[in-house]
């Protein structure tokens, strides 16, 4: 167990809707990533937060949008969703910037 | 962009080390040297990092060459649940992403 909590493990919802998931870090983590994993593809990093604000920026949609709340936990939002959006959703935290990071078991997204 | 390179493939019977080797030519000074793996779907696993001197957990031993050329992370006894892709990835120590490339398929042979 890593200590990072992602919600929902899986979520099934159709094209053109908007979804959210969630995670909450280990206790004490300040930065918390996001990353994409579509079937046999690589891990895509897609934004990364750091104590409340947005630290870096990878390959994210502009429909994707994300943000990192004053308790720390994290939330990705999802919209307009497409069936090439099926993927598996990680997200990793670490206690700052400079430290290894450890990741959720992922949300499972299908749409439909 | 990847900064390093893997053998897209790896064998290793029970019991015997694994030695997954990486080349990350390009590596910075103040770049980092870590190792996760990912088994199956599951969300990727810390195994261990370096600077420059070995280091050893209780999970694997990372080998880093005099020119930190290269390293090799080594599981030293594997079992079938060490059957995972494992990534190499080089990070400066206060950088922001991980970059997950294709990593090595190690497969524990019984």
């Amino acid at each position: 167990d890593s200590g990072v909590t992602q919600t929902p493990k899986h979520l099934i919802t159709a094209t053109g809707q908007r979804v959210t998931l969630r995670c909450s870090p280990r206790s004490g983590d300040l930065s918390v990533y996001w990353y994409q994993q579509s079937l046999d593809q690589g891990l895509q990093f897609l934004i990364q937060y750091y104590n409340g604000e947005e630290r870096a920026k990878g390959n994210i949609l502009e429909r994707f949008s994300a943000q990192q709340f004053p308790d720390l936990h994290s939330e990705l939002n999802l919209s307009s969703l497409e069936l090439g959006d099926s993927a598996l959703y990680f997200c990793a935290s670490s206690s700052r910037q400079n430290t290894e990071a450890f990741f959720g078991q992922g949300t499972r997204l299908t749409v439909v | 962009d990847a900064k390093t390179t893997q053998p897209p493939s790896m064998d290793c019977a029970e019991g015997r080390a694994a030695n997954l080797p990486c080349n990350h030519s390009t590596i910075s000074g103040n770049e980092y040297v870590y190792w996760y793996r990912q088994i199956h779907s599951q969300g990727p696993q810390y195994i261990i990092h370096g600077l420059k001197n070995n280091e050893t957990n209780e999970m694997a031993s990372l080998i880093i060459t005099e020119d930190r050329k290269s390293s090799t992370l080594i599981l030293p006894h594997a079992t079938l649940r060490d059957t995972a892709v494992y990534y190499c990835i080089v990070r400066v120590y206060s950088g922001n992403q991980f970059y997950f490339g294709t990593g090595t398929s190690l497969t524990v042979i019984p």
